[in-house]
């Protein structure tokens, strides 16, 4: 079945960036996606990038997509303490309209 | 996007015991699904709700530990069934958006004692 990996934890410094790693299996995912949890809370959709672009911007974030390494990473410029929260990679597709998530990776800002 | 209320936003229980979680959406959705959320583990599809049917359960997941009901297409409700502490978890309600991304709530977080 598909799988989605992601590494378990990032720490950086404040005012760095963040790069957020995501590997995928499936082939066949049309859409893949960032999400973002708080403590406490649900997720939250960051972005989302359709499987044939290779780079999506919007802010502070950068997604890029390698479709053929089926690697997809999130890129957060200048970050900042209340951006600390796990980070979930998903993708769909190939016939599936379920999302398949990574396990998170959790981002730890210190100062 | 969607508003999801969930309720409740957790919850301490006895083992034995079942709890109903509410999920409240602020449109017509078709489908509605639970998903379980464990302590650093990526999260598990429960089952699939659409109004009208039953809910289609995935590998692992059964009826009678967790009916779900779908009586409108604006709600649904998971019930956790004879809680055991291995039942300690996130529990979330989720939507679809027209790009196949999930829309989630807040969740409910379980502990079992």
């Amino acid at each position: 079945g598909e799988d989605v990996e992601q590494s378990l934890f990032l720490s950086v410094r404040e005012g760095d960036s963040s790069v957020i790693n995501c590997t995928y299996t499936d082939s066949s995912s049309t859409y893949l996606y960032w999400y973002k949890q708080e403590p406490g809370a649900g997720l939250q959709l960051l972005t989302y990038i359709f499987s044939n672009m290779d780079m999506k911007q919007d802010q502070r974030l950068t997604v890029l997509l390698n479709k053929k390494d089926k690697h997809l990473s999130l890129r957060i410029a200048d970050t900042q303490t209340g951006d600390s929260a796990i980070y979930f990679c998903a993708e769909s597709g190939g016939g599936s309209y379920i999302p398949t998530f990574g396990r998170g990776t959790s981002l730890i800002v210190h100062p | 996007s969607a508003v999801i209320s969930q309720k409740p936003s957790r919850d301490i229980c006895q083992r034995g015991t079942s709890l109903t979680i509410q999920c409240q959406v602020d449109s017509q959705v078709t489908m509605m699904f639970w998903y379980r959320q464990q302590p650093g583990q990526s999260l598990t599809l429960i089952a699939t709700a659409n109004q009208g049917s039953e809910a289609t359960y995935e590998s692992g997941f059964v009826i009678d530990k967790f009916p779900i009901s779908r009586p409108n297409l604006t709600f649904s409700t998971l019930t956790v069934s004879n809680m055991s502490p291995e039942d300690s978890s996130i529990y979330l309600c989720s939507v679809q958006g027209a790009n196949t991304e999930a829309f989630f709530g807040q969740g409910t977080r379980l502990t079992v004692v």
